[in-house]
């Protein structure tokens, strides 16, 4: 029973093209958060969402924004992809507080041409 | 700069023998650590937790420890089984006054477990 889900599992875009990637979540947890790993590195936190409060990461990008209509869903929009943004990209839910489990979903792949 | 490191990109071991994993932090204000496993072309599941107010802590095959003076903690896995093999990412949280729970990642170490 999937608890995170993650669509599309593999984008390919073309350089400057917009992209939407989308999670949802049958948890019903209060946090949600977008996370880009990029091959043999570590998973870097892009921003998240507390319920309905947005919080960005100081080194995130403009190019990347991110929307959470309600509870079940959140969207990472990359503005204008460049190569360099080729990764796979994580969603995450958690409860919140600092010792909180995140649920991840299996991750959207993201191949700019 | 890299708060959580995992110096070591792999490490193979025999079926039956011990795994031991690595992991290096620089912030002292982190204070709840965790192990995710993944599997390819999956998301990283949660394995085992420590709080920094305990050195140990077992689930079963595995254990991980935690040395706050050196800023370390480690995975042990024994007895070893080739299921284990995955990607095992470090994670730690609590810096700042920070509620929403979010994990600062190592860069992973891929665990091989040979038959």
């Amino acid at each position: 029973d999937a608890m995170v889900i993650q669509n599309p599992r593999y984008q390919v875009t073309q350089f400057g093209k917009p992209v939407t990637l989308s999670c949802s979540q049958t948890l019903n947890h209060n946090v949600m958060y977008w996370y880009q790993q990029k091959s043999s590195q570590a998973p870097k936190l892009l921003f998240h969402y507390y319920d309905k409060d947005f919080n960005n990461e100081a080194d995130t990008p403009d190019n990347f924004q991110s929307r959470r209509p309600n509870t079940s869903f959140c969207f990472l929009d990359i503005r204008s992809p460049g190569l360099g943004d080729a990764a796979m990209y994580l969603c995450a839910t958690s409860r919140g507080g600092m010792t909180g489990e995140l649920f991840f979903g299996e991750g959207s792949r993201l191949t700019v041409l | 700069d890299q708060q959580v490191k995992q110096n070591s990109p792999s490490l193979s071991v025999q079926e039956g023998r011990i795994s031991i994993l690595n992991c290096d932090y620089t912030n002292s204000m982190f204070d709840y650590f965790l192990w995710y496993k993944k599997y390819p072309a999956e998301g990283p599941t949660f394995l085992i937790s420590i709080s920094s107010i305990k050195d140990k802590n077992e689930d079963g095959r595995f254990t991980v420890f935690l040395n706050k003076s050196a800023k370390h903690l480690s995975l042990h896995i024994v007895p070893s089984q080739p299921g284990d093999s995955a990607v095992y990412f470090c994670a730690a949280s609590g810096h700042g006054s920070s509620n929403t729970g979010k994990l600062i990642f190592g860069q992973g170490t891929t665990l091989q477990v040979k038959p």
